[in-house]
Parts: structure tokens; C-alpha cells; sequence
């Protein structure tokens, strides 16, 4: 079954800090995607990033990276050099190219507090 | 901005009364998905149409029901409303040339239709 945890609830870091959001997913399908979202305080879904499942390699946009290691069934997000800005919950979902369900599997979300 | 529209930002009504959601799809986009976020339950997808057609339904009650137009936009309907509906209600729209399938492309949300049932 597909299952998406970011055992995460809720991070609170300082300005400046660097800080890693986890995602660990399970499914038994050799083809499928990962995303991650960003909801701010107001309310809409962000879409930040899309990798499939054969491309492994790290990826680096501005303050944002993300790992993907698919010997762990992970796929983390780390922000660098953080700013109130980012405060948000932050979404992993996983979605199953071949699957019949046309749709994405959310993890309940890692609430982040970047305080000044 | 995402380009998904989605009406009204907020309603607030009571139990046992229906109420419609109306999204409109980015342009060029066919699919159209709607999602449930709750408190309890998280972000959940109901029912997803493409061109028209449904193509996949996720945890929908059988009191919500949606549809597709020819011009693309969709509508969610949620009848004999319970204190258990109140939730977030997101519409989002991938691109054409997914043909349907969520997977090969990224899907935008719109902002969301807030429902408080009281």
C-alpha cells in the first residue's frame, strides 16, 4: 500500500538555522513521484518540487535542496539559512505513474516556526 | 498565483443543508482533482475528472458528488451536510498532457474553499 510519514509534527528553529524536514514513503511500484508542497499561514498549496523514482540524483534551488535516497525509501528537504518566510506546514506526497488511483498521497505535514 | 480558481473562499452554512464548490482549471488544463484537508484526516484526495469524464475517485461520501463541464470547470456538491464536512476544500488542475494521470506532472491547487458547518 502507499504510505507517505513525516514523523515530524511540528519544528521550531531561529533565523539563520538550517533545518531538514524528513519523508519516508512506502510503495511497491518501481515508477513513481515525489513532491513536495508548501502551505503558508494562508491556506493554498505551494508546489516546490517533482522527482521521479529514476532520478536519484540531489537537487539545489537557491535556499532549498532536496535528498533523495531510494535505498531508505526517503525523501527529505532541507532549508538553508532559514527565514521567517518559510514558516509554513510542509507537504510530501507520493503519487504511482502505473496506479489506477490518479492521485497524490499526502503526509500529514511538518507544521515549521522560524522564529526571528 | 497558481491560475486554479476556486469559489467561495469561504461559506459557512448549517447541518442537513447542500452546498457547491465551484473550481475552474488552469487553461489548457483537462484534469481537475478535488481534495478534502481536515484536522483528523489530513489531505485527501476525493474524486479527480479529465475532460469530462471521472477518471478516479478517492474517499468521497456518497452525499458529495461532482462534475465536469464542457468548458472545463467543476463543481463539487455536498449534500446533508454534518458537522464532520467542515474542512478545507482544494481544487487543483495538472497539465494536458499528463492525459490524466497526476504522476508526469505536478498539480496546482487553487486556494482553497473554506466550509464551517455549523
Amino acid at each position: 500500500a502507499q504510505k507517505v510519514t513525516q514523523a515530524q509534527t511540528e519544528i521550531s528553529v531561529v533565523e539563520k538555522e538550517d533545518v531538514t524536514l524528513d519523508c519516508v514513503y512506502e510503495t511497491r511500484d518501481t515508477t513513481y513521484y515525489l513532491f513536495w508542497y508548501k502551505q503558508p499561514p494562508s491556506g493554498e498549496l505551494v508546489f516546490l518540487i517533482r522527482r521521479n523514482s529514476f532520478d536519484e540524483q540531489n537537487e539545489i534551488s537557491g535556499r532549498y535542496s532536496w535528498n533523495f535516497q531510494k535505498s531508505t525509501s526517503s525523501f527529505n528537504f532541507t532549508i538553508t539559512a532559514s527565514q521567517v518566510v518559510d514558516s509554513a506546514v510542509y507537504f510530501c506526497a507520493l503519487s504511482e505513474a502505473g496506479g489506477s488511483q490518479g492521485n497524490l498521497i499526502f503526509g500529514k505535514g511538518t507544521k515549521l516556526s522560524v522564529k526571528p | 498565483d497558481s491560475g486554479v480558481t476556486q469559489t467561495p473562499k469561504h461559506l459557512i452554512t448549517a447541518t442537513g443543508q447542500r452546498v457547491t464548490l465551484r473550481c475552474s482549471p488552469r487553461s489548457g488544463d483537462l484534469s481537475v482533482y478535488w481534495y478534502q484537508q481536515s484536522l483528523d484526516q489530513g489531505l485527501q484526495f476525493l474524486i479527480q475528472y479529465y475532460n469530462g469524464e471521472e477518471r478516479a475517485k478517492g474517499n468521497i461520501l456518497e452525499r458529495f458528488s461532482a462534475q465536469q463541464f464542457p468548458d472545463l470547470h467543476s463543481e463539487l456538491n455536498l449534500s446533508s451536510l454534518e458537522l464532520g464536512d467542515s474542512a478545507l476544500y482544494f481544487c487543483a488542475s495538472s497539465p494536458s498532457f499528463t492525459s490524466g494521470r497526476p504522476g508526469a506532472g505536478e498539480l496546482f491547487f487553487g486556494e482553497g474553499s473554506r466550509l464551517t458547518v455549523l
